[in-house]
């Protein structure tokens, strides 16, 4: 079965280092989303794809940035964590066009020391 | 400012009666809605979508409703069981960019 994966599903660095959560759908679909999820907070979007080699900033971006250099795959990379990006982040696909509805990944749960 | 409510607090209903979820917005134009299901250390899993120039979508147990005078929407389970226990999310999709924009979300509890 298709399915989207992250990795890795939990992961506590130090400040200051820079740490890449994968994402990987086998879906085959061009729209690939970033979210970050916080307590009493939306999901709240981070950068998101629209195809290979396309990457938009979302509404959160700053410290964050994203690399598709195949349709499989959305790598979101922290430059240089800080802890107000300790989070729980969500990948998420979707084939194409603009309401469809968006296949989610299991969440990365990352803390930042 | 641009808002999205969803009750904060957890919703405990009787096993059996309806659960009725609330999703509110402020100086947004949708062009549709989306309400998702996730459970504890899970992602959400989509369920219904409805657009702006639709009132009413039903699937099996489940029922949106989508009021864009009262800029609200309301999420109805019926024949609610403990399996329907979840966080409920809303999500509005921007006219201008198809973004979507997310509430908080509700906690259910459904109660043998």
């Amino acid at each position: 079965d298709a399915e989207i994966t992250q990795s890795p599903r939990h992961k506590i660095t130090e400040t200051g280092r820079q740490v890449t959560l994968a994402c990987h759908q086998t879906w085959n679909h061009n729209n690939m989303f970033w979210y970050r999820q916080d307590l009493g907070h939306g999901l709240r979007l981070i950068h998101y794809s629209y195809g290979v080699q396309d990457t938009n900033k979302g509404e959160v971006s700053d410290g964050y940035s994203v690399s598709r250099s195949n349709t499989e795959d959305l790598p979101l990379t922290l430059e240089s964590a800080a802890s107000s990006q300790t989070s729980v982040y969500f990948c998420a696909s979707r084939p194409g066009g603009d309401t469809g509805e968006l296949f989610f990944g299991e969440g990365s749960r990352l803390t930042v020391l | 400012s641009q808002k999205i409510e969803q009750n904060s607090e957890a919703l405990n209903i009787q096993e059996g009666k309806t659960a009725t979820l609330t999703c509110n917005y402020t100086n947004y134009s949708p062009a549709y809605l989306q309400w998702y299901r996730q459970d504890p250390g899970r992602g959400p899993v989509f369920l219904l979508l409805i657009r702006e120039n639709e009132k009413e979508k039903r699937k099996e147990r489940l029922k949106v409703t989508f009021d864009t005078t009262l800029k609200q929407s309301l999420f109805h389970i019926t024949a609610s069981q403990p399996a329907d226990s979840a966080t409920y999310l809303c999500a509005l999709g921007r006219r201008s960019n198809y973004q979507l924009i997310w509430g908080a979300g509700t906690k259910l509890i459904i109660k043998p």
